[in-house]
């Protein structure tokens, strides 16, 4: 079955320094893997994902992620934070077990001047 | 209009209303979900639909009633909601490839309830 953990559920950072989210999967095929960001009483906005080519990942808003089969990581990152950076990022995982994504609990990202 | 639309952005019900939530894709996607947000838990994937039909519903109460009518809508109705139902409701919708495999959601910007 696939599931997505994402290691600490508030990461604070600031603004010009690096962004590391993390997020470990677990699933029995390779999957599918996803990021995503939620601002305030927003859905939630797709910043990058992995379908099985380029294992590092270029998204929207300057962040990357790079899928590490042996690691089971996918972790996001950002060379130097903005202060609208600050939001909720989710991790998901689809490995083809079902019909939905499996979402992680989410990190949320504080940017301090 | 494109993207993934919910209406209303807002809703205040009573506990003895009745109201339905609108989610409308314009994105030819052949699955639409719908999820529950509280405030400091984790997304709550409530019922699927794919190929207008329900393909899962994760023990949610039966004061909440989903309805498909065709792949570009999806309604949530409600009734004689809880208190603790207050949350942000979201709606996704996406494209499968083979069998399960979910190439990504795009979501919508959710309507926000509260019951009191």
């Amino acid at each position: 079955a696939q599931s997505v953990t994402q290691l600490g559920s508030h990461v604070s950072v600031s603004e010009g320094a690096l962004v590391l989210l993390r997020c470990n999967y677990s699933s029995s095929v390779p999957p599918y893997l996803f990021w995503y960001v939620q601002y305030p009483n927003q859905g939630l906005q797709l910043l990058l994902k992995y379908t099985s080519a380029a294992t590092l990942v270029k998204g929207i808003n300057g962040f990357e992620a790079e899928f590490k089969k042996s690691e089971t990581s996918f972790h996001l990152t950002k060379p130097s934070a903005h202060m609208s950076d600050a939001a909720e990022y989710f991790c998901a995982v689809s490995d083809g077990s079902g019909y939905a994504l499996n979402f992680g609990k989410g990190t949320s990202l504080l940017v301090t001047p | 209009e494109t993207g993934v639309t919910q209406t209303p952005r807002h809703l205040v019900m009573g506990m003895t209303n009745k109201k339905s939530l609108k989610c409308e894709q314009h994105l030819g996607h052949n699955a639409m979900y719908w999820y529950k947000q509280s405030a400091k838990k984790p997304l709550e994937l409530m019922f699927v639909y794919s190929l207008e039909e329900r393909v899962e519903n994760n023990s949610v109460p039966s004061r909440f009633s989903p309805e498909c009518p065709n792949s570009s809508h999806l309604f949530l109705h409600l009734h004689t909601l809880q208190p603790e139902d207050s949350a942000l409701y979201l709606c996704a919708s996406s494209q499968e490839i083979q069998g399960g495999w979910v190439y990504g959601y795009t979501f919508g910007s959710g309507t926000r309830l509260t019951v009191v």
